[in-house]
């Protein structure tokens, strides 16, 4: 099964609109963290926003938001205002196990994002 | 944060062939990672390395031999790859000993061609 689903293979927003971006997880582990990447097309990954699974508080970093729902098990990306730099493929991740040190990510397949003008 | 590099960032090489992928991270870190990232696929996690010692192997084939000679610096030395071989390879590196926390900050990628 996977553990990481993010249904929606490609996603059109208009400039200064909001969009969010699906992901879904699978855990029977406690600690865990949830990161989002951003993935231009030049191929760096660039990490923009993480949730603890024991955080309280949805994260949130400038226009980046994560709606945490935890009992569903979804961890969505909110990008308020969007901007045509905004364009790329963004990937929902997620850590196992976060008080061990060194362990992988696990990553979903990626949304690909494209805003117009 | 833009502390970690790769090169090449382009490679084309023949079965044959035998090559190496660097990553150099600035940042302090102490894990270093290889990821592969084909087409269509989610990326996979190949290596893993923490404080230069391989903490995992995600069955990779042998045909990829990765070598860490410090927390700063991680190869993957190629040999006799197959076209399906054909990839992004990202390189990442965390702090790790930290409670929860341990994010993962990845270099540009080496886009692998093998003919």
């Amino acid at each position: 099964a996977q553990k990481i689903t993010q249904t929606q293979p490609g996603m059109f927003v208009q400039e200064k609109e909001a969009v969010t971006l699906d992901c879904t997880y699978d855990t029977s582990d406690p600690s865990y963290g949830l990161f989002w990447y951003k993935q231009p097309s030049s191929g760096e990954m660039i990490f923009l926003i993480y949730q603890g699974s024991y955080d309280q508080q949805n994260a949130t970093e400038g226009r980046y938001s994560l709606n945490f729902q935890k009992a569903r098990k979804s961890a969505n990306l909110v990008i308020s205002a969007s901007q045509l730099g905004d364009s790329a493929m963004y990937f929902c991740a997620m850590r196992e196990g976060i008080l061990q040190a060194g362990t992988a990510l696990i990553f979903g397949k990626g949304t690909t994002l494209s805003v117009s003008s | 944060e833009t502390g970690v590099t790769q090169t090449p960032r382009h490679l084309v090489m023949g079965m044959t062939n035998k090559k190496s992928l660097k990553c150099e991270q600035h940042l302090g870190h102490n894990a270093m990672y290889w990821y592969k990232q084909s087409a269509k696929k989610p990326l996979e996690l190949m290596f893993v390395y923490n404080f230069k010692e391989q903490t995992e192997n995600n069955s990779v084939p042998s045909r990829f031999s990765p070598e860490c000679p410090n927390s700063s610096h991680l190869f993957l030395h190629l040999h006799t790859l197959q076209p399906e071989d054909s990839a992004l390879y990202l390189c990442a590196s965390s702090r790790t000993g930290t409670t929860g926390v341990e994010t993962q900050y990845f270099g540009p990628g080496t886009r692998l061609l093998v003919l």
